[in-house]
């Protein structure tokens, strides 16, 4: 069964570090998103991104972060300059086609801590 | 503002009954509801989903009421097994955001 794959899938990076967290969404999809979980919180949505740009971003997604789809597989989220509350899961998933009905597939996850 | 809020925060089941757990939600706008199933250390597993012009759906000992009057959807589990024992999320879908509510997490005991 085709799966979203993320790595790593643990990082430890210094505060102020410039971290990049990559993903291989399923081939066919052409939607992708990244989410974040704050241990023991909710799964809280970053970004949704279409046809090489933004289409969506929450509040949380703010100048620190962006997103790049530098070639025809890869999806990759990056964190300029890292605080320590920037510690987290982070998910990327995908999507056929983003309209209403279409499932959302996540991958297994990026664990970041930020010391 | 949109929210999407769970009932109870932890659901303790015998193994062989059935579960039921419960998610408001508010943003009428969302037309596409999502459950995910979440394990320890794992990414949100999809379960079952369900349109806005549906009331109910069914899967593989799993089914999903959504009621749009009160804005209230819920899970359906059958026979709850050990292996279900997780962390459930309800989610709503509108335009390209999928929102999910806190989590309900399911104990199943043997």
């Amino acid at each position: 069964e085709p799966e979203v794959t993320q790595t790593p899938s643990h990082q430890v990076t210094q505060m102020g570090q410039e971290v990049i967290l990559r993903c291989v969404p399923i081939s066919n999809h052409l939607y992708f998103y990244w989410y974040r979980q704050i241990l023991g919180q909710k799964v809280e949505f970053l970004v949704s991104f279409y046809n090489n740009e933004i289409s969506e971003k929450s509040e949380i997604f703010d100048d620190q972060f962006s997103v790049e789809r530098p070639d025809g597989s890869n999806f990759t989220l990056k964190i300029r300059s890292t605080k320590l509350e920037d510690s987290a899961m982070y998910f990327c998933a995908s999507s056929g086609r983003g309209t209403s009905g279409n499932t959302i597939y996540f991958g297994e996850g990026s664990w970041l801590t930020v010391v | 503002g949109e929210s999407v809020g769970l009932h109870l925060p932890t659901l303790s089941v015998q193994e062989g009954d059935n579960s039921i757990i419960n998610c408001a939600y508010s943003n009428s706008a969302s037309d596409y509801f999502i459950w995910y199933k979440q394990e320890s250390g794992k990414g949100p597993q999809f379960i079952i989903d369900i349109r806005s012009n549906m009331d109910k759906r069914q899967g593989q000992r799993v089914t999903v009421l959504l009621n749009k009057t009160v804005k209230h959807l819920s899970l359906q589990i059958a026979a709850t097994q050990p292996g279900d024992s997780a962390v459930y999320f309800c989610a709503e879908k509108a335009n390209q955001k999928v929102t999910f509510g806190t989590g309900t997490k399911l104990q199943v005991i043997p």
